[in-house]
């Protein structure tokens, strides 16, 4: 069965510190998707990347990075210099089998970003 | 780029009420899926249909009813309200073998059961 364990319930820092938030899965299967998904105070889910499970490279995308490492079962996420507007709730969520299934999320991370 | 689409966005209805959420996908996605979010809570899987069909269940009660029609839209059916009815409901929608063409959730329907 397909788990997603995120530890941190809430996180708190102050502006330009940076921040990891940790994401640890369980599957069975060879092939799978992970994804990260913000979702602010207005509620709606915004899309932050998707990685399959044969595409270990981390990836980095303007003060966002991703450390995917599948020895260790983990896709972190990482916020260099976060600013006040990063403050939400970040979900980390696994998809098995190819042409996508439904997700199974974690119980998600606050962050807290003070001014 | 055309998103996920579903109406409405808040709805407010009494206990043993009915209510009807719709979702329309991303042009040329087969596959719409459902979900629900209560206050606090991580998305919870309810339901999805691929080309029409339902292709996998979740933890979806049974006075839940959902179809995909003809034109890819969906609804779903939620009878006998109950208070704990109350979340955020999201469609996402994608199509299927092509991962490339991606993931994507609708903006949601905030349903308040009082």
């Amino acid at each position: 069965a397909q788990k997603v364990t995120q530890a941190q319930t809430e996180i708190s820092v102050v502006e330009k510190e940076d921040v990891t938030l940790d994401c640890v899965y369980e599957t069975r299967d060879t092939t799978y998707y992970l994804f990260w998904y913000k979702q602010p105070p207005s509620g709606e889910l915004v899309f932050l990347i998707r990685r399959n499970s044969f595409d270990e490279q981390n990836e980095i995308s303007g003060r966002y990075s991703w450390n995917f490492q599948k020895s260790t079962s983990s896709f972190n996420f990482t916020i260099t210099a976060s600013q006040v507007v990063d403050s939400a709730v970040y979900f980390c969520a696994l998809s098995e089998e190819r042409g996508f299934q439904k997700l199974v999320f974690g119980t998600g991370t606050r962050l807290l970003v003070s001014p | 780029a055309a998103g996920v689409i579903q109406s409405p966005r808040h709805l407010i209805k009494e206990k043993r009420e009915t209510a009807t959420l719709k979702c329309y996908p991303i042009p040329r996605h087969d596959t719409v899926y459902w979900y629900q979010q209560g206050p606090g809570q991580d998305p919870q899987f309810l339901i999805s249909f691929y080309e029409k069909m339902q292709s996998d269940k979740g933890s979806i009660p049974d006075r839940f009813s959902a179809q995909q029609f003809s034109d890819y839209h969906s609804e779903l059916n939620m009878s006998s309200l109950e208070l704990g009815d109350s979340a955020l409901y999201f469609c996402a929608s994608s199509r299927r073998n092509y991962p490339n063409y991606g993931y994507t959730f609708g903006s949601g329907t905030r349903l308040t059961v009082v």
